[in-house]
């Protein structure tokens, strides 16, 4: 399997702009993340969807961010207006939910520049 | 405040010595797992730990969970430059929420 996929790698846009992220998750997972990595921060929850369906978005900071699963093997989280603030590594993360104890592998990253 | 405090932030040290990273709480965990994350890429799973005073060992790495599940440890013998990152561990709250919690990590360094 080719594990997550995540695209772009590097974004760098201006403020203002309207910014997309894409995940397509490992193959057959039912869980879906989506973190926010920042060296103030660490890494912090955004959104997370069980079986193509939001379940917990207190994480995403304002209404500025939006998270959409469409199917199984895709997922988007849109920034617009974007803000400098939102520079961060956002990471995508699959795993197949059966007991707390399960994996979450995660994708390789999108680091954000927003100027 | 972050619910698992992580220590050192910051580790240094030259190839061969031994190191203990500590990840602590007050509250209690059903489980509790450690992460490696190299430069560049994502956290990867190196052990998940669900029951108090278990010990799990991967090779040079030793990871304990302690006997009231609100802290581990990760203990790295002789160490190799390869083990070079940030480390993080994440808990599942006992009773609550299927998403675990992150700590902030420990950045290490082991030089040649």
């Amino acid at each position: 399997d080719a594990g997550v996929i995540q695209s772009p790698r590097h974004e760098v846009t201006e403020m203002g702009q309207e910014v997309t992220l894409r995940c397509k998750p490992i193959s057959g997972h039912n869980s879906l993340f989506w973190y926010r990595q920042t060296m103030m921060r660490g890494l912090e929850l955004l959104i997370y969807f069980n079986n193509n369906v939001p379940i917990d978005d207190s994480g995403m900071p304002e209404d500025r961010f939006s998270a959409k699963m469409p199917n199984a093997s895709f997922s988007t989280l849109k920034i617009q207006p974007s803000e400098p603030r939102d520079s961060a590594v956002y990471f995508c993360a699959s795993s197949f939910q059966l007991a707390g104890t399960d994996t979450q592998y995660f994708g390789p990253g999108t680091r954000l520049t927003v100027l | 405040t972050q619910l698992l405090e992580q220590s050192p932030q910051f580790l240094s040290i030259q190839e061969g010595e031994n190191l203990t990273v500590y990840c602590n709480s007050s509250s209690v965990f059903s489980s509790l797992q450690w992460y490696r994350q190299e430069p560049g890429e994502g956290p990867v799973l190196l052990v998940t730990v669900v029951t108090g005073g278990e010990v799990k060992k991967l090779k040079r790495l030793t990871f304990q969970f302690g006997d009231a599940r609100k802290d581990s440890s990760l203990h790295i013998t002789a160490a190799q430059p390869g083990d070079t990152g940030l480390y993080l561990c994440a808990g599942r709250l006992s009773g609550g929420s299927y998403i675990p919690t992150f700590g902030r990590g420990t950045s290490l360094i082991v030089h040649p």
